[in-house]
């Protein structure tokens, strides 16, 4: 199945404002919204927002998503140590009837 | 609490088949869609199958259409994923997860279980 198209890496200086991207098309990202996962070294991934912008209890407001058509990003404000990590976006593919993942993006809190 | 709890993985030669499990705890598998997802050592996430809450559906990713199958066991509560023809590409800590919405967020993991595929 074609997957979702994130960025390999991006680096950020702690505090700062990092925001990861991932593209699909309009019968994944541009029509049920993306979902987005952090995963830590040796964890499961864990869930940070679905459907676009909605937060699971207990996930900090300093993660936030959007969704511009085919495009879904992912805002991180205020980085911490901890936000070191790799992130996931992911979305149903209304077209294909399977579940499509980005590649990954590993952020870099310097 | 929610907890999912995979089992089964292990070495196998190429050819032979395997079954996972994934037991459920403080949730009813039959609530939600339910996923397996696997991960390569050292790559990214690879979606495998999900069968519907409802179980009127179940869909696989196209590198193991027509050698995996995804089913539930509603009585026990556990998730299995049976795996045939198996290859070295299959190679994977398979997780199972839990779909909250439909389509919506895989909110719970299990800690997963390796697939090693080896002569």
């Amino acid at each position: 199945q074609a997957g979702l198209t994130q960025p390999p890496s991006v680096s950020k200086d702690l505090s700062q404002t990092a925001t990861l991207t991932c593209t699909g098309n309009s019968n994944n990202v541009g029509d049920e919204g993306a979902s987005w996962l952090q995963q830590h070294q040796g964890h499961p991934p864990k869930l940070l927002s679905y459907r676009n912008n909605n937060r699971p209890s207990g996930i900090s407001e300093r993660f936030s998503a959007l969704r511009s058509g085919n495009t879904a990003s992912l805002t991180i404000i205020g980085l911490q140590p901890e936000d070191e990590a790799v992130y996931y976006c992911s979305a149903w593919d209304s077209s294909l009837n399977t579940w499509v993942f980005g590649g990954g993006t590993k952020l870099t809190v310097l | 609490q929610v907890h999912l709890v995979e089992s089964g993985g292990g070495v196998v030669q190429p050819g032979r088949s395997l079954r996972l499990s994934c037991a459920a705890s403080g949730f009813t598998l039959s609530s939600h869609n339910m996923h397996w997802v696997r991960q390569a050592p050292g790559k990214g996430l690879d979606w495998v199958a999900v069968v519907f809450y409802d179980g009127s559906a179940k869909f696989y990713g196209d590198s193991v259409k027509g050698r995996f199958t995804i089913s539930r066991d509603s009585s026990k509560n556990v998730l299995y994923l049976y795996m045939n023809s198996l290859g070295p590409d299959d190679t994977a800590l398979y997780h199972c997860a839990r779909e909250d919405g439909s389509p919506g967020g895989f909110d719970v993991w299990g800690q997963g279980t390796m697939v090693t595929v080896s002569s």
